[in-house]
């Protein structure tokens, strides 16, 4: 069974500062495909950025990048220049895709932005 | 990527009784999914909505429980049914593919 580690229930960060959120993964595929997903107090589930496993490019959004280290099975979400609107939690989710659309999300981390 | 409206937004409803939640999506999704996410926690998948067949429910939930609803690749519903204080939860619906997932903004339900 797949799962999701997030191993910061909180982080906080200053405005304009970056932060680096973590998440480990389990396997045994070699297909599958990662995803950053925001919920602000709103409720509202937002796709940050998502990754394939079979690019060695780490996706990039903006401000939000991942590192993506196949090998370690981890998949690190970094935000650069921090602003108050990214407070929120933070979920790191894992399909394996094969016909599976199923997300399995990781317990999430709680970011706060400290003006 | 698509739009999901879910509705209700909120509501507090008595034991015993039934409360059925909508999920229009603006495009056709394959997939969609109901989820339950405790204040603070991560999402709980309840079961799999599949167009034309029997939803697929996890462990821990049931049909008779949860019906759920999907007559095309636009529309599902969640019931809960014979609702009791544990309960009360968000519920939230999602739709889409390995392209990205989309979801509702959630049914906060409260049941007194």
């Amino acid at each position: 069974a797949q799962t999701v580690t997030q191993s910061q229930p909180e982080m906080s960060v200053q405005e304009a500062e970056t932060v680096t959120l973590s998440c480990t993964y389990d396997t045994s595929e070699s297909d599958y495909y990662l995803f950053w997903y925001k919920q602000p107090p709103s409720r509202q589930m937002i796709l940050v950025i998502r990754q394939e496993a079979y690019k060695q490019q780490n996706a990039t959004e903006n401000r939000f990048s991942v590192n993506f280290q196949k090998a370690a099975k981890s998949f690190s979400l970094k935000i650069s220049d921090s602003q108050l609107g990214d407070a929120a939690m933070y979920f790191c989710a894992f399909n394996y895709g094969a016909g599976s659309y199923q997300l399995t999300f990781g317990k999430g981390t709680k970011l706060s932005v400290i003006p | 990527s698509a739009v999901i409206s879910q509705k209700p937004s909120r509501d507090i409803c008595q034991r015993g009784t039934s409360l059925t939640i909508q999920c229009q999506v603006d495009s056709q999704v394959t997939m969609m999914f109901w989820y339950r996410q405790q204040p603070g926690q991560s999402l709980t998948l309840i079961a799999t909505a599949n167009q034309g067949s029997e939803a697929t429910y996890e462990s821990g939930f049931v049909i008779d429980k949860f019906p759920i609803s999907r007559p095309n690749l636009t529309f599902s519903t969640l019931t809960v049914s014979n609702m009791s204080p544990e309960d009360s939860s968000i519920y939230l619906c999602s739709g889409g593919g390995l392209y990205g997932y989309t979801f509702g903004s959630g049914t906060r339900l409260t049941v007194v």
